[in-house]
C-alpha cells in the first residue's frame, strides 16, 4: 500500500539555526514527491519536489529536500530558519493510479523560536 | 491570474441541511481535486476530475457528490450534511503532461455542521 509517514508531529528550532522535517514513503515504483507548506488559515502552497535525476532538490523560501532511496525518505531542510517559516508542512508522493493524485502525511508543525 | 478561487470561506449548517461548495480555476488545468483536512490527519481525497464530464471517487466519497461541467469550475455538493463533516474543504488543480505534476490549492472553506 501507498502511504508517507512523517513522524513527527511537531518540530522546535531556534532562529538561525538549521531545520529538518522528516518524511518517508511507501510506494510502487519510482516515486515523485512534494512538500507544501501551510500557513495559518491558508490553502497548501507547492515548496519543491523530486521527480528524477539529483538527490537534492532546491525549492522556494531557500528550502531543500534531499531523496534517499535506499531510506525511502525525503526530509526537508533549510540551512538557516527564520521565525516566518513557522507554519504546517505536509510531505505528498504521487499516486501510482496516476492523474497526478496525491497520498499525504498527516503534516508537521514547525514552530521557529526567535 | 487568480489561480485556484473557493466560495464561500467559511459555512455554518445545520444537520440535514444541504450546500454547494463552489470552485474554479482559470489556469486551464484538467485535472481537479477536493480534499477534506482534519486535525492531524492531513488531506483525504473526496473526488477528482480529469477533465469536462469526468470524475472519480476518492478515498473519503460517501455523503459527498460532484459535477464537472466545464474545465474551469467544479463544485462539491453536500446533500445531507452531517456533523462528521465538519472539516476545511481544499480545492486543487493540476496540469497534464510530463513533470507538471504538481497541485495548486484554493484557500478553502471552512465548514461547521451542527
Amino acid at each position: 500500500a501507498q502511504s508517507v509517514a512523517q513522524p513527527e508531529d511537531q518540530v522546535n528550532v531556534a532562529e538561525g539555526n538549521p531545520l529538518t522535517v522528516k518524511c518517508t514513503y511507501s510506494v510502487s515504483g519510482n516515486p515523485y514527491l512534494f512538500w507544501y507548506v501551510q500557513y495559518p488559515n491558508r490553502g497548501l502552497q507547492f515548496l519543491l519536489k523530486y521527480i528524477t535525476g539529483d538527490n537534492l532538490v532546491k525549492g522556494s523560501y531557500g528550502f531543500e529536500a534531499e531523496f534517499n532511496k535506499s531510506q525511502t525518505s525525503f526530509h526537508l531542510k533549510k540551512p538557516s530558519a527564520l521565525v516566518s517559516d513557522s507554519a504546517l508542512y505536509f510531505c505528498a508522493v504521487r499516486d501510482a493510479g496516476g492523474y497526478n493524485k496525491l497520498i499525504f502525511g498527516a503534516g508537521t508543525r514547525l514552530a521557529v523560536h526567535p | 491570474n487568480a489561480g485556484v478561487t473557493q466560495t464561500p470561506k467559511f459555512r455554518v449548517l445545520k444537520t440535514g441541511q444541504s450546500m454547494t461548495l463552489l470552485c474554479a480555476q482559470d489556469m486551464n488545468h484538467e485535472y481537479m481535486y477536493w480534499y477534506r483536512q482534519d486535525p492531524g490527519m492531513g488531506l483525504k481525497l473526496i473526488y477528482y476530475s480529469v477533465g469536462a464530464g469526468i470524475t472519480d471517487k476518492g478515498e473519503v466519497p460517501n455523503g459527498y457528490n460532484v459535477s464537472r461541467s466545464t474545465t474551469e469550475d467544479f463544485p462539491l455538493r453536500l446533500e445531507l450534511a452531517a456533523p462528521s463533516q465538519t472539516s476545511v474543504y481544499f480545492c486543487a488543480s493540476s496540469l497534464t503532461g510530463q513533470y507538471s505534476y504538481e497541485q495548486y490549492f484554493g484557500p478553502g472553506t471552512r465548514l461547521t455542521v451542527t
